[in-house]
C-alpha cells in the first residue's frame, strides 16, 4: 500500500517561531489532509488540499502532488499549536482508505 | 448539532469480555470508518463501510467486528479474540465520491 513519512518527528520551538513539517508519500494521490490532534485526542480538520496552496490564519500549507509531498508551515508559533500533526492521503492502489504518516509532535514552549 | 460522536468517552473491560463502541453520524456521509491509536503512534485502520450493508476489513481487522445496518451508526464490537485491545479508537466518516474526512472525539479503551 502507500506509505506515508514525515519529519521531523519530534519538534520544540519558542513561541514566536515559524517552522515547517514535512509529508512524503509514494504514490500518486487524489486526497490529502493536515490533522492537529489535541492533548485530549480529538484529530481537528486543518487542510483538505490534494495539490496547490491553502492558509488559514497562522498556518498554511502546500502540496506538489508531481513530486509526491506536502509542506505545513506554522508561522509565529502559540503554545496552543502544541500537540501532534498528522498528514494523511488516499490513493494509489488502496483509493478508499486515508494512510496515515507517523506524525510530528510539536512543542511550544513560552 | 451537525457531527460524529462516539461513546463512551472512556471505556474499561475485563479480558474475556467482549465490548461495543458507538459511533453516530448526522452529517449524511455515506462512508465510515473505524482507526486504533496506539501511544506515540500514528492511526491505523480497522474497518470500513461505503454503504449500508456492507463493510471492508481494513489493515488491523483480526479481533474486531462492524455492522452497518443504517447509514448514521457503525458500531465497532472489540472482541476477545483482540489479543492487546487497550487503545484509543476513532470513528470517521466522509460523503460519497471523494472528499474531506472527519473524526469523532474516540473512545478510550482500557482492559483490565
Amino acid at each position: 500500500g502507500i506509505q506515508v513519512e514525515q519529519s521531523p518527528p519530534d519538534l520544540i520551538l519558542q513561541e514566536g517561531a515559524n517552522s515547517t513539517l514535512r509529508c512524503n508519500f509514494s504514490d500518486s494521490v487524489n486526497n490529502l489532509q493536515w490533522f492537529h490532534q489535541n492533548p485530549w485526542g480529538q484529530l481537528i480538520n486543518l487542510f483538505y488540499i490534494p495539490s496547490g496552496t491553502k492558509q488559514n490564519g497562522r498556518l498554511s500549507a502546500t502540496t506538489v502532488a508531481t513530486e509526491r509531498y506536502s509542506l505545513l508551515y506554522i508561522s509565529s508559533s502559540q503554545t496552543t499549536d502544541s500537540g501532534v500533526y498528522f498528514c494523511a492521503v488516499r490513493g494509489g492502489a488502496a483509493g478508499n482508505k486515508l494512510t496515515f504518516g507517523g506524525g510530528t509532535r510539536v512543542l511550544v514552549k513560552p | 448539532d451537525g457531527g460524529i460522536t462516539q461513546s463512551p468517552k472512556y471505556l474499561f473491560r475485563k479480558e474475556g469480555q467482549n465490548v461495543t463502541l458507538s459511533c453516530e453520524q448526522n452529517l449524511n456521509h455515506d462512508a465510515m470508518y473505524w482507526y486504533r491509536q496506539d501511544p506515540g503512534q500514528g492511526l491505523r485502520l480497522i474497518y470500513y463501510s461505503q454503504i449500508v450493508n456492507d463493510f471492508q476489513k481494513g489493515d488491523i481487522a483480526e479481533g474486531y467486528s462492524v455492522s452497518r445496518e443504517k447509514k448514521e451508526s457503525f458500531p465497532l464490537t472489540v472482541t476477545s479474540a483482540q489479543k492487546n485491545p487497550t487503545a484509543f479508537y476513532l470513528c470517521a466518516s466522509r460523503a460519497s465520491g471523494g472528499g474531506e474526512q472527519f473524526f469523532g472525539p474516540g473512545t478510550r479503551l482500557t482492559v483490565l
